[in-house]
């Protein structure tokens, strides 16, 4: 399976910022994802990112809050745009392809605290 | 969407004790896989299994497919077993894992 590196692990951030967090996989992979996990929740999918391609969003996720980009098989960003304390939560990216020898693996996460 | 429910949503345990974890889910699923999640946060891959029965060191696995349901056995356990555990499907042709509502573990010496 892929092993996945994710920055920055942890940030606080004022309101009405953005930040950007980066996710490297170490093989390319077709499939990569970009969790929330709300505190004390499980994670919800924000959306899938596509290469070549716009990302695809889950209901209730939106480009314009949560822009997505992968420039190519090993790397994506997802960005938290204008920022609000609601959006304090555990990011996590993802990549495989749910196979055994391609199962799902996570980054280690960036845990965001917006004050 | 698929419902996925795990119970129970909170369990404790002394150190030695055993335990069983139950994820129940609504329809068909071509993937299945089980998480630890460590107090830090990371997310740690423990089993890859749509059907079957898989065993690695303490724990154990088994996903019955036909009945939609998957357990995970701890055996033994220890204090560094806690965390939250997950399991989370993936739909034929969906290509997306959805994640249980998870179950946290608390182990005592």
């Amino acid at each position: 399976s892929a092993v996945i590196s994710q920055k920055p692990s942890r940030d606080i951030c004022q309101r009405g910022t953005s930040l950007t967090i980066q996710c490297q996989v170490d093989s390319q992979v077709t499939m990569m994802f970009w969790y929330r996990q709300q505190p004390g929740q499980s994670l919800t999918l924000i959306a899938t990112a596509n290469q070549g391609s716009e990302a695809t969003y889950e209901s209730g996720f939106v480009i314009d809050k949560f822009p997505i980009s992968r420039p190519n098989l090993t790397f994506s960003t997802l960005t938290v745009s204008n920022m609000s304390p609601e959006d304090s939560s555990i990011y996590l990216c993802s990549a495989g392809s749910g196979t055994e020898y391609g199962s799902y693996t996570f980054g280690s996460g960036t845990r965001l605290t917006v004050v | 969407g698929i419902q996925v429910e795990q119970s129970p949503p909170d369990l404790i345990l002394q150190e030695g004790a055993n335990s069983t974890l139950r994820c129940n889910f609504s329809d068909s699923v071509n993937n299945l896989q089980w998480f630890h999640q460590n107090p830090w946060g990371q997310l740690i891959n423990l089993f890859y299994i749509p059907s079957g029965t898989k065993q690695n060191g303490r724990l154990s696995a088994t996903t019955v497919a036909t009945e939609r349901y998957s357990l995970l056995y701890i055996s033994s356990s220890q204090t560094t077993d806690s965390g939250v555990y997950f399991c989370a499907v993936e739909r034929w042709n969906t290509d997306k894992l959805i994640f249980g509502t998870g179950t946290r573990l608390q182990v005592f010496p």
